[in-house]
């Protein structure tokens, strides 16, 4: 069974450019994270779908980030403009339900470097 | 301050030593606590789970809670250099009957096991 999957590895680009991030996520798994860790931070939580909806998006930090999940498969994450402060590695992590511990499993991250 | 605090490391230590990693935290409503391993350049990797107080083992791995000191630790023992890797402590509360997905996590402490 193919894990959770990140596109790209690592993007390199300007400040006000845009960038999108990919992730595939586990087959079947209805639940879909997004993470972020800036360097020298803890890892931080963004939003979570189910399917196609967004439950909560309280991590979010602002309107320039936008994250869709078309369909209930695969997510992106658009960061636009980006900025300095964007910088840093992006996991996406899925899981199949609730469960007992409804272990999420992740991907390896997308880094992102705003130059 | 944060909601939960690890002590970043570096953390180096012998082959064959035991090893002891801990958080604390401060929102007493954290039902659900996990660690995680996260080798270089890689996702982070549910190691050991824990709901509400008390012991869990799994090989050479034990994980505790002490709820009343919000105070969890991991314990490694006959530490192995394939055991060389950032370990990040992450909380949860509750949904329904399991955890909601949205960890808050430590900042990790990264380990070398020395040959």
């Amino acid at each position: 069974e193919a894990g959770v999957t990140q596109f790209p590895s690592h993007s390199v680009i300007e400040k006000g450019q845009t960038v999108t991030l990919r992730c595939d996520p586990i087959s079947g798994h209805d639940n879909l994270y997004w993470y972020r860790r800036v360097m020298g931070k803890e890892i931080k939580f963004l939003l979570h779908f189910v399917k196609e909806s967004k439950q909560d998006e309280s991590g979010m930090p602002n309107n320039r980030f936008l994250a869709e999940r078309t369909g209930g498969t695969y997510s992106t994450l658009k960061v636009q403009p980006a900025e300095l402060e964007d910088s840093g590695v992006y996991f996406c992590a899925s899981r199949r339900g609730q469960g007992e511990t409804g272990e999420l499993f992740f991907g390896e991250g997308s880094r992102l470097t705003v130059l | 301050q944060k909601e939960v605090e690890q002590d970043p490391g570096p953390l180096s230590v012998p082959e064959g030593a035991i090893v002891s990693l801990n958080c604390t935290y401060s929102n007493s409503a954290f039902q659900y606590f996990m660690w995680y391993r996260q080798y270089s350049r890689k996702g982070p990797e549910l190691l050991m789970y824990t709901y509400s107080s008390g012991n869990k083992e799994d090989g050479r791995f034990t994980a505790q809670v002490d709820k009343s000191s919000k105070y969890i630790s991991l314990f490694i023992r006959d530490s192995q250099p394939s055991d060389s890797a950032t370990y990040l402590c992450a909380m949860s509360d509750l949904h329904g009957s399991s955890n909601t997905g949205k960890l808050i996590f430590g900042q990790g402490t990264t380990l070398q096991v020395k040959p």
